[in-house]
């Protein structure tokens, strides 16, 4: 089963922190993503990756940056943490059958991160 | 931007009876998704349609892929406690290269004793 672990289920920050969000999957996908939860709104796509060292933004990238070094890791930075950007956070991943399609094959998710900024 | 409108927002049944849940669009989609949440966990993948009209079961789930393909419905038959969570559809939308996933906002499930 593929599985992709969030480094943290809770954290808390204060407003202007910078603060890393750490995502890691076991099955050699090719693509990750950060997508933010809130009530009401769905799953919000903030940023994804198709390779290494490679990044797009989604549908919601203000205040929020990328790091893929490696392939199993993706990592989501808030450069200055402040409190509309208290959420849950998830992180996924998937296969692909083409290059730069991310998106032609299912997402794996993790559990999450809830993030609270005072 | 594009909206996926997911219905019913939540329901309350009893174990045994039968759920129907669907999502809708004004725009045509290529590739239907739907996730299942349990609380405090990630969206796990339920079903994955690829081709108007098609119908896939899962046990007791069944989704299909309306054949405007601008729509998609999953039903759980005789519903059992652990199918509490929250539903999600996931609408693909691939052009030339361009790609574009939307979520349904979901369908919470919970089932009255």
């Amino acid at each position: 089963d593929v599985k992709v672990t969030q480094s943290s289920r809770y954290l808390v920050k204060r407003t202007g922190e910078k603060v890393f969000l750490e995502c890691v999957q076991d099955m050699d996908h090719e693509n990750m993503f950060w997508y933010r939860q809130d009530p009401g709104l769905g799953l919000r796509l903030i940023y994804f990756s198709y390779d290494v060292k490679m990044k797009e933004k989604g549908d919601i990238p203000e205040g929020y940056s990328v790091s893929r070094e490696k392939k199993e890791r993706f990592s989501l930075i808030l450069e200055s943490a402040s409190t509309n950007q208290t959420s849950m956070y998830l992180c996924a991943s998937s296969t692909n059958r083409v290059r730069t399609l991310a998106f032609n094959q299912p997402q794996h998710f993790g559990d999450g991160t809830r993030l609270s900024i005072l | 931007g594009q909206q996926l409108n997911q219905s019913p927002q939540s329901m309350f049944i009893q174990e045994g009876e039968d759920v129907s849940m669907n999502c809708t669009s004004s725009s045509i989609f290529n590739t239907w998704l739907w996730y299942k949440q349990d609380p405090g966990e990630g969206p796990v993948l339920l079903i994955a349609l690829y081709k108007a009209g098609e119908l896939t079961s899962n046990g007791r789930l069944t989704a299909q892929f309306g054949i405007t393909r601008k729509d998609s419905f999953l039903n759980i038959s005789a519903s059992i406690p652990s199918d509490v969570g929250i539903y999600f559809c996931a609408g693909l939308k691939s052009n030339f290269g361009n790609e574009k996933l939307t979520f349904g906002t979901g369908t919470r499930l919970t089932i009255i004793p």
